[in-house]
Parts: structure tokens; C-alpha cells; sequence
């Protein structure tokens, strides 16, 4: 089975500073990967998500992702954080192909941005 | 309405007893999931239908869940003989192109 991996808890941040939530997962196939956010007090919502073609993937509100099969990562990132991207964050995989399409999570990075 | 809706928003229950929480998924979608998201946790899988396919029952902790998926539409989650390790934000989520999450339901269990 897949694992995810997310080894930041908890990232503070002052506005303006660049961003990389890092998210690693185990598995040797083909993958689909995401990431999620949860705003405070909001629903989780998909923020961006990679099946195929390039690489860099670019998502909602200047954030961006980079899926690196070598490495099986697919960290998240932004260059210029703000206040209001304080959020609880989550990357996500499922298998491409073969198996039921059952996204595993990671445990959630929780970011704080000071004004 | 135009995304997933789940009743009740909050739910505080005695241990030992019964809990049934509904998910009412988007219109159209044929999959459903529950999650359970615990504080400092990420989400587990909990269940997953697809059509009227059996349900994926893997995720599921123990015999006192359940839950059931009517006309393939509204679903129901159940716990059977409430613990106090219970107690979490149940998530649905329904998935037509991509998987769109609920409100949740806060269940503490005293």
C-alpha cells in the first residue's frame, strides 16, 4: 500500500516569504498526486493536482508543485506567502492505474503567516 | 445545493451509545468516501462506494462501524457503542472528475 510522507508539521512564516511544504510517498507505480488545503473554519479543497505531462504543475492562488519521480516527491510551493494562506495543508496520492481510487494522505502541514 | 452537505454539523454523544451521520454527495457523483480526521492527523480512509459496486469496507477500525450508501445517492455512517477514541471530524466526500469534501461532522463522545 502507499504511504505519504509530509515532514513539516508546522511552518510559521512572515508574509512575503517563499514557501515549500515538502511531501514524499512510497509507492513504485504510476501515480496521481495532490494537494489539498483546509482554511480555517472551511472545507478541504483541492489546491492542485498532477496526473501527467509537465512536471510543474500550477494551481490556485500563485501556488505551484513540482512532481520529481526520482525522488518521489511532489513538494508544494509558493514565493510570496500571505496572511491569508494560513491553512492546514495536505498532499495526497492514488495509483493510476489498478485498485480502487482511494487517495492516501499525508498528515498535514499546518502554515501560519504573520502579517 | 451545489457541493457535499453532511448532518449534523456537530454531534456530542454519552459513550455507549448509537450514532448515525449522513452525507449528502453532489448530484450525479458515483463515488463516496468517508474519512475520519483526527486532531494532529491526516485523513483515514475509512469507506468508499463506487456505483453499485461493493462497498471498499478496508479502512473501517472496527465491527462497530458501518455505513450504507441508499439509491446511490445519500449515505450513512454509523457507530455502533460509542468509545471515547472515537471522537474526530468525520469527512464524506463525493468525486465525479475530481473529489470535493463536506463541511464535516464533529462527533465528541464523553
Amino acid at each position: 500500500a502507499q504511504s505519504v510522507s509530509q515532514h513539516n508539521h508546522h511552518v510559521i512564516l512572515s508574509e512575503a516569504a517563499s514557501l515549500e511544504l515538502g511531501c514524499n510517498y512510497s509507492y513504485g507505480g504510476t501515480v496521481n498526486l495532490f494537494w489539498y488545503v483546509q482554511y480555517p473554519g472551511q472545507h478541504l479543497q483541492l489546491l492542485l493536482k498532477y496526473f501527467s505531462g509537465d512536471p510543474l504543475v500550477k494551481g490556485i492562488k500563485g501556488f505551484e508543485a513540482e512532481f520529481i519521480k526520482s525522488k518521489f516527491s511532489f513538494n508544494l510551493r509558493k514565493p510570496s506567502v500571505q496572511w491569508s494562506d494560513t491553512a492546514e495543508y495536505f498532499c495526497a496520492v492514488t495509483r493510476s492505474s489498478g485498485g480502487s481510487y482511494i487517495p492516501t494522505f499525508g498528515r498535514g502541514t499546518s502554515l501560519i503567516v504573520h502579517p | 445545493g451545489a457541493g457535499v452537505s453532511q448532518s449534523p454539523s456537530n454531534k456530542v454523544t454519552e459513550k455507549g451509545k448509537d450514532v448515525e451521520l449522513r452525507c449528502d454527495p453532489i448530484s450525479g457523483h458515483t463515488a463516496l468516501y468517508w474519512y475520519r480526521q483526527s486532531l494532529g492527523q491526516g485523513l483515514e480512509f475509512l469507506i468508499y462506494f463506487q456505483g453499485n459496486s461493493a462497498p471498499d469496507k478496508s479502512g473501517l477500525p472496527s465491527d462497530r462501524f458501518s455505513a450504507e450508501r441508499t439509491g446511490g445517492s445519500v449515505s450513512t455512517l454509523t457507530i455502533q457503542r460509542t468509545q471515547q477514541e472515537d471522537s474526530a471530524v468525520y469527512l464524506c466526500a463525493s468525486r465525479g472528475l475530481e473529489q470535493f469534501f463536506g463541511p464535516g461532522t464533529r462527533l465528541t463522545v464523553l
